[in-house]
C-alpha cells in the first residue's frame, strides 16, 4: 500500500533559519512526488514536483530513493513561508498526502 | 476565468438530513476527486473520476455518493447525515494524461452534522 509520512506536525524557526520538512513514503515502483502548501485563507496548490527538479520560493526537494524520503528544504526560511505543508505521491491517477507540517517562521 | 468552485463553503444541518456538496470546474479537466480531511489528518480519497459517466471508489470507505453527468460538474451526496460525517471535503481536478501530475483545490466545504 502507498503511504506517505510526515513525522512532524509542527515546525518552528526563525527567521532567516533553515528549515527542512520531512517526508517519507512507501511505494512499490517508482514514485513521482510532490509538495502542496496552504496558506492561510487560500487552497491547497502545488509547490513542486520531483520530476521537474525545481525550485520554487527557494524551496527545493531530492527523492532519495535508498531512504524513501522526499524532504523540503528552504536555506533560509522567511515570515511569507509560513504554512501548511503536504507532501504527496502519485500512483497512476491517484494521489496520496501526509498529514501536513505546519511551519512557523517566527520574526 | 478558469477555476475550481465548491459550495457551501460551510454547512450546519442536522442528523438524517439529505446533503449534496457541489463541485464545478471551468478548467476543462477530465480528472475529478473528492477527498476528506479532519483537523491534523491526511486527506483521504473517498471518490475520483476520469469522465463523464465514469465514477469510482477511493481508498477510504465512504457513505458518500457522487456523480459525473456533465464534465464540469462533480456533486458529492449524503442521503442521510450522521455526527461521524463532520469533516472538511475538498474537490479537486486534473488534466487526463497530464505528466506535470498537478492537483487543482477548491476552496474546500466544512461539513458540521449535529
Amino acid at each position: 500500500a502507498q503511504r506517505v509520512t510526515q513525522p512532524e506536525k509542527l515546525l518552528s524557526v526563525f527567521k532567516g533559519a533553515p528549515v527542512e520538512l520531512k517526508c517519507n513514503y512507501s511505494y512499490s515502483g517508482s514514485p513521482e512526488l510532490f509538495w502542496y502548501v496552504q496558506y492561510s485563507r487560500q487552497r491547497l496548490q502545488l509547490l513542486l514536483r520531483h520530476i521537474s527538479r525545481e525550485s520554487i520560493k527557494g524551496f527545493t526537494a531530492d527523492l532519495n530513493k535508498g531512504e524513501t524520503s522526499f524532504h523540503l528544504k528552504k536555506p533560509f526560511a522567511q515570515e511569507e513561508d509560513s504554512a501548511m505543508y503536504y507532501c504527496a505521491l502519485r500512483d497512476f491517477n491517484k494521489f496520496y498526502f501526509g498529514s501536513g507540517t505546519k511551519l512557523n517562521v517566527k520574526p | 476565468e478558469a477555476d475550481i468552485y465548491q459550495t457551501p463553503r460551510y454547512l450546519v444541518i442536522g442528523t438524517g438530513k439529505k446533503i449534496t456538496l457541489e463541485c464545478s470546474q471551468t478548467m476543462g479537466h477530465d480528472k475529478m476527486y473528492w477527498y476528506q480531511q479532519d483537523p491534523g489528518m491526511e486527506l483521504h480519497l473517498i471518490h475520483y473520476s476520469y469522465g463523464v459517466n465514469s465514477t469510482e471508489k477511493g481508498d477510504l470507505s465512504s457513505e458518500s455518493t457522487v456523480s459525473r453527468i456533465r464534465t464540469e460538474h462533480f456533486p458529492l451526496t449524503l442521503e442521510s447525515a450522521r455526527p461521524s460525517h463532520t469533516s472538511q471535503y475538498l474537490c479537486a481536478s486534473s488534466e487526463q494524461g497530464a505528466r506535470t501530475g498537478e492537483l487543482f483545490f477548491g476552496e474546500g466545504s466544512r461539513l458540521t452534522v449535529l
